[in-house]
């Protein structure tokens, strides 16, 4: 059973707020994803991290930021949400040299 | 950066068995996965795989060829609960940074119908 946990599940916020959405693992794992993934569509990586104080961007542009300065904790954050930021957020983990990624539930935004 | 295909859905009957293919072109290959996603739910992993060749994991079943830039994921025995999306993903190997990155198919939706 994997350990790792999204929170919030489900969000509704306003145009230019400012949220973060959380991800924590506690299997000890040095990599973290998050990928985006809206309705019927591939996962798209937006942002990802091979340990403490490391984060790259993905392949797809992104106007979130991300840090990690825990191994077991990877926040994802946007400055001002915008209608285009509504989709589902899914957050990644897995060991250094191990092929198998565990995923979280995932935080399904929507912004109004 | 990658290119990768395989069928938008597919349908198939409960008992029988069906194969899911994948082509894919990249460079920097360094293996192959092949996950399941239930509709509203996180994506879970099923098989992997590196070198050429079949691998078997009860009545999943992934298959490469490198050369080819082709796998495919059997299902045998179908059952009503394998009706999900299957995400063929593949890991490239950042050039001169050592680093991996995993990119995701668009999925193939499968229907199993009694």
């Amino acid at each position: 059973e994997a350990d790792i946990y999204q929170t919030p599940r489900y969000l509704v916020i306003g145009t230019g707020k400012k949220i973060t959405l959380e991800c924590s693992q506690t299997m000890g794992h040095d990599k973290m994803y998050w990928y985006q993934q809206d309705p019927g569509m591939e996962l798209h990586l937006i942002h990802y991290s091979y340990g403490v104080n490391s984060t790259e961007k993905g392949d797809l542009s992104s106007e979130s930021t991300v840090s990690r300065i825990r191994t077991e904790h990877f926040p994802l954050t946007l400055e001002s949400a915008r209608p285009s930021h509504t989709s589902q957020y899914l957050c990644a983990s897995s060991e250094y040299h191990s092929p198998e990624a565990f995923f979280g539930q995932g935080t399904r935004l929507t912004v109004v | 950066g990658q290119n990768i295909d395989q069928p938008t859905e597919m349908t198939a009957t409960e008992g029988a068995i069906v194969q899911i293919n994948c082509t894919y072109q990249t460079s920097g290959f360094n293996g192959l996965f092949w996950y399941q996603q239930h509709a509203g739910e996180a994506p879970t992993f099923l098989s992997y795989n590196v070198l050429d060749g079949l691998e078997e994991k009860g009545r999943f079943s992934s298959f490469l060829s490198r050369s080819k830039g082709y796998s495919y994921l059997l299902l045998k025995e179908l059952q009503m609960k394998d009706s999900a999306s299957y995400l063929c993903a593949v890991r490239e190997e950042n050039s001169g940074a050592g680093s991996y990155q995993l990119t995701f198919g668009k999925g193939t939706k499968l229907s199993v119908i009694p």
